[in-house]
Protein backbone atom coordinates (compact mmCIF):
# COMPACT_ATOMS: atom_id res chain seq x y z
CA UNK A 1 0.00 0.00 0.00
CA UNK A 2 1.32 3.78 -0.85
CA UNK A 3 1.63 6.20 1.48
CA UNK A 4 -0.55 8.82 1.63
CA UNK A 5 0.70 12.19 0.17
CA UNK A 6 1.78 14.93 2.45
CA UNK A 7 3.61 18.20 1.51
CA UNK A 8 7.24 17.46 2.64
CA UNK A 9 7.29 21.23 4.38
CA UNK A 10 4.89 23.81 5.46
CA UNK A 11 6.16 26.99 7.48
CA UNK A 12 4.16 29.92 8.88
CA UNK A 13 5.28 32.84 11.16
CA UNK A 14 4.01 33.05 14.77
CA UNK A 15 0.26 33.99 14.99
CA UNK A 16 -0.08 33.02 11.29
CA UNK A 17 -2.43 29.84 10.54
CA UNK A 18 -0.79 26.92 8.41
CA UNK A 19 -2.90 23.72 6.92
CA UNK A 20 -1.45 20.63 5.43
CA UNK A 21 -3.23 18.50 3.64
CA UNK A 22 -3.27 15.01 3.21
CA UNK A 23 -4.39 12.96 -0.19
CA UNK A 24 -5.28 9.66 -0.45
CA UNK A 25 -8.07 7.85 -2.71
CA UNK A 26 -11.71 6.51 -2.58
CA UNK A 27 -9.97 2.80 -0.92
CA UNK A 28 -8.95 5.52 2.37
CA UNK A 29 -9.68 9.06 2.98
CA UNK A 30 -12.19 8.97 0.57
CA UNK A 31 -14.04 6.58 1.54
CA UNK A 32 -14.17 6.56 5.04
CA UNK A 33 -14.51 9.00 8.17
CA UNK A 34 -11.72 7.51 9.68
CA UNK A 35 -8.78 9.99 9.04
CA UNK A 36 -6.52 11.31 12.12
CA UNK A 37 -3.34 13.49 12.47
CA UNK A 38 -0.46 12.69 14.88
CA UNK A 39 1.80 15.49 15.68
CA UNK A 40 5.93 13.94 16.58
CA UNK A 41 8.46 16.28 18.17
CA UNK A 42 11.69 15.35 17.51
CA UNK A 43 12.66 12.40 19.74
CA UNK A 44 9.55 11.91 20.87
CA UNK A 45 6.68 9.45 20.24
CA UNK A 46 4.06 10.85 17.74
CA UNK A 47 0.56 11.82 19.71
CA UNK A 48 -2.59 11.65 18.40
CA UNK A 49 -4.11 15.79 17.49
CA UNK A 50 -7.51 14.78 15.70
CA UNK A 51 -9.49 11.37 15.25
CA UNK A 52 -12.36 11.00 12.77
CA UNK A 53 -11.30 13.66 10.66
CA UNK A 54 -12.32 16.72 12.49
CA UNK A 55 -12.79 14.92 16.24
CA UNK A 56 -10.16 16.77 18.95
CA UNK A 57 -9.12 14.59 21.74
CA UNK A 58 -9.26 16.02 25.23
CA UNK A 59 -6.30 17.97 26.12
CA UNK A 60 -5.81 19.04 22.07
CA UNK A 61 -5.82 22.77 21.92
CA UNK A 62 -8.60 24.01 19.83
CA UNK A 63 -6.24 25.75 18.24
CA UNK A 64 -6.17 22.05 15.72
CA UNK A 65 -8.90 21.46 13.44
CA UNK A 66 -9.25 18.99 10.79
CA UNK A 67 -11.56 18.09 7.57
CA UNK A 68 -12.11 16.68 4.70
CA UNK A 69 -13.24 16.77 0.97
CA UNK A 70 -13.54 14.08 -1.68
CA UNK A 71 -9.62 12.00 -1.24
CA UNK A 72 -8.06 14.94 0.83
CA UNK A 73 -7.76 15.89 4.38
CA UNK A 74 -6.88 18.27 6.02
CA UNK A 75 -5.32 19.85 9.43
CA UNK A 76 -5.24 23.54 10.08
CA UNK A 77 -3.24 25.04 12.90
CA UNK A 78 -4.28 28.28 14.03
CA UNK A 79 -2.63 31.19 16.08
CA UNK A 80 0.89 29.25 15.51
CA UNK A 81 2.91 28.92 18.24
CA UNK A 82 6.71 28.09 18.56
CA UNK A 83 5.51 24.91 20.32
CA UNK A 84 3.62 23.78 17.51
CA UNK A 85 7.19 23.30 15.19
CA UNK A 86 7.07 19.08 14.75
CA UNK A 87 6.06 16.58 12.33
CA UNK A 88 2.85 15.80 11.28
CA UNK A 89 1.60 12.77 10.01
CA UNK A 90 -2.22 12.09 8.57
CA UNK A 91 -3.25 8.12 8.63
CA UNK A 92 -6.24 6.85 7.65
CA UNK A 93 -8.20 3.22 7.66
CA UNK A 94 -8.42 1.38 4.21
CA UNK A 95 -10.60 -1.19 2.05
CA UNK A 96 -8.33 -3.94 3.15
CA UNK A 97 -8.71 -3.56 6.64
CA UNK A 98 -5.05 -2.08 7.65
CA UNK A 99 -4.07 1.78 8.48
CA UNK A 100 -1.59 3.88 5.90
CA UNK A 101 0.12 6.79 7.28
CA UNK A 102 1.21 9.96 5.03
CA UNK A 103 4.56 10.41 4.63
CA UNK A 104 4.90 13.31 7.05
CA UNK A 105 4.85 17.07 7.14
CA UNK A 106 7.96 18.90 8.58
CA UNK A 107 6.05 22.34 10.14
CA UNK A 108 8.71 25.50 10.32
CA UNK A 109 7.76 28.17 12.90
CA UNK A 110 9.24 31.02 11.66
CA UNK B 1 -3.92 6.11 32.96
CA UNK B 2 -2.77 3.64 30.30
CA UNK B 3 0.71 3.39 29.37
CA UNK B 4 2.44 1.18 27.11
CA UNK B 5 6.51 -0.01 27.39
CA UNK B 6 8.28 -1.67 24.64
CA UNK B 7 10.79 -4.14 25.48
CA UNK B 8 14.01 -6.38 23.60
CA UNK B 9 17.27 -6.56 22.00
CA UNK B 10 18.89 -2.89 20.42
CA UNK B 11 20.93 -4.77 18.14
CA UNK B 12 20.26 -7.37 15.98
CA UNK B 13 22.19 -9.51 13.07
CA UNK B 14 20.54 -9.85 9.54
CA UNK B 15 18.60 -13.23 9.63
CA UNK B 16 17.48 -13.38 13.25
CA UNK B 17 13.86 -13.18 14.68
CA UNK B 18 13.68 -9.75 16.17
CA UNK B 19 11.63 -10.25 19.21
CA UNK B 20 9.74 -7.08 20.89
CA UNK B 21 7.26 -7.02 24.14
CA UNK B 22 4.66 -4.30 24.79
CA UNK B 23 3.59 -3.99 28.30
CA UNK B 24 0.06 -2.45 28.98
CA UNK B 25 -0.64 -0.64 32.40
CA UNK B 26 -3.65 1.16 33.88
CA UNK B 27 -6.50 -0.78 31.90
CA UNK B 28 -6.67 -4.69 31.04
CA UNK B 29 -5.72 -5.85 27.79
CA UNK B 30 -8.70 -7.75 27.10
CA UNK B 31 -11.43 -5.17 26.14
CA UNK B 32 -13.36 -5.65 23.43
CA UNK B 33 -13.42 -1.82 22.26
CA UNK B 34 -9.53 -2.25 21.09
CA UNK B 35 -7.08 -3.07 19.58
CA UNK B 36 -3.30 -3.37 20.11
CA UNK B 37 -0.54 -2.43 17.77
CA UNK B 38 3.13 -2.09 16.07
CA UNK B 39 4.22 0.68 14.08
CA UNK B 40 8.06 1.70 13.10
CA UNK B 41 9.73 4.60 12.37
CA UNK B 42 13.26 3.84 10.21
CA UNK B 43 15.89 6.58 10.98
CA UNK B 44 14.89 9.97 9.39
CA UNK B 45 11.78 8.58 7.84
CA UNK B 46 7.77 8.34 8.58
CA UNK B 47 5.87 5.75 10.35
CA UNK B 48 4.79 2.63 9.39
CA UNK B 49 1.85 0.38 10.30
CA UNK B 50 3.20 -3.07 11.03
CA UNK B 51 0.23 -4.87 12.09
CA UNK B 52 -2.73 -5.05 14.54
CA UNK B 53 -4.23 -7.60 17.46
CA UNK B 54 -7.72 -8.28 19.29
CA UNK B 55 -7.03 -10.05 22.52
CA UNK B 56 -9.59 -12.53 20.92
CA UNK B 57 -6.67 -12.89 18.67
CA UNK B 58 -7.96 -11.86 15.40
CA UNK B 59 -5.12 -9.82 13.24
CA UNK B 60 -4.48 -7.45 10.94
CA UNK B 61 -0.89 -6.66 9.20
CA UNK B 62 0.73 -4.97 6.84
CA UNK B 63 0.77 -6.34 2.88
CA UNK B 64 3.82 -5.72 2.30
CA UNK B 65 5.01 -7.22 6.31
CA UNK B 66 2.46 -9.77 6.65
CA UNK B 67 4.76 -12.86 5.48
CA UNK B 68 6.78 -12.12 8.13
CA UNK B 69 5.31 -10.78 10.87
CA UNK B 70 3.45 -12.69 13.75
CA UNK B 71 1.52 -10.54 16.73
CA UNK B 72 0.33 -12.25 19.83
CA UNK B 73 -1.19 -11.37 22.94
CA UNK B 74 -0.48 -12.78 26.55
CA UNK B 75 -3.85 -11.59 28.55
CA UNK B 76 -2.45 -13.50 31.56
CA UNK B 77 0.56 -10.93 31.75
CA UNK B 78 -1.72 -7.85 29.98
CA UNK B 79 1.25 -7.75 27.11
CA UNK B 80 1.49 -8.33 23.11
CA UNK B 81 4.91 -9.25 21.30
CA UNK B 82 5.95 -8.89 18.04
CA UNK B 83 8.06 -11.29 16.06
CA UNK B 84 9.70 -10.34 12.57
CA UNK B 85 11.35 -13.14 10.66
CA UNK B 86 14.60 -12.89 9.03
CA UNK B 87 15.37 -9.27 9.62
CA UNK B 88 17.89 -7.08 7.35
CA UNK B 89 18.91 -3.53 7.84
CA UNK B 90 15.55 -2.62 6.12
CA UNK B 91 14.04 -3.74 9.26
CA UNK B 92 16.15 -1.14 11.26
CA UNK B 93 13.74 1.20 12.98
CA UNK B 94 12.41 2.96 16.24
CA UNK B 95 9.55 0.59 16.97
CA UNK B 96 6.22 1.67 18.78
CA UNK B 97 3.73 0.11 20.32
CA UNK B 98 0.31 1.57 20.75
CA UNK B 99 -3.82 0.88 21.19
CA UNK B 100 -6.12 1.78 18.17
CA UNK B 101 -9.30 2.28 18.38
CA UNK B 102 -11.68 0.21 16.24
CA UNK B 103 -11.32 1.14 13.13
CA UNK B 104 -8.17 2.16 13.40
CA UNK B 105 -9.63 5.17 14.05
CA UNK B 106 -6.96 6.71 15.94
CA UNK B 107 -3.63 5.76 17.97
CA UNK B 108 -3.13 6.22 21.33
CA UNK B 109 -1.65 5.85 23.67
CA UNK B 110 1.76 5.42 22.00
CA UNK B 111 4.88 3.69 23.78
CA UNK B 112 7.86 5.76 23.84
CA UNK B 113 9.26 3.69 21.13
CA UNK B 114 12.25 1.13 20.91
CA UNK B 115 15.35 1.20 18.69
CA UNK B 116 16.58 -1.99 17.10
CA UNK B 117 19.82 -2.28 14.47
CA UNK B 118 20.04 -4.68 12.68
CA UNK B 119 23.54 -5.06 11.51
CA UNK B 120 26.42 -7.57 10.99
Amino acid sequence: QSALTQPASVSGSPGQSITISCTGTSSDVGGYKYVSWYQQHSGKAPKLMISDVSNRPSGVSHRFSGSKSGNTASLTISGLQAEDEAEYYCASYTSISTLIFGGGTKLTVL
Amino acid sequence: QLQLQESGPGLMKPSETLSLTCSVSGDSISTRNYYWGWIRQPPGKGLEWIGTVHYDGSNYFNPSLKSRVTISVDTSKNQFSLKVNSVTAADTAVYYCARLALWFREVSPWGQGTLVTVSS
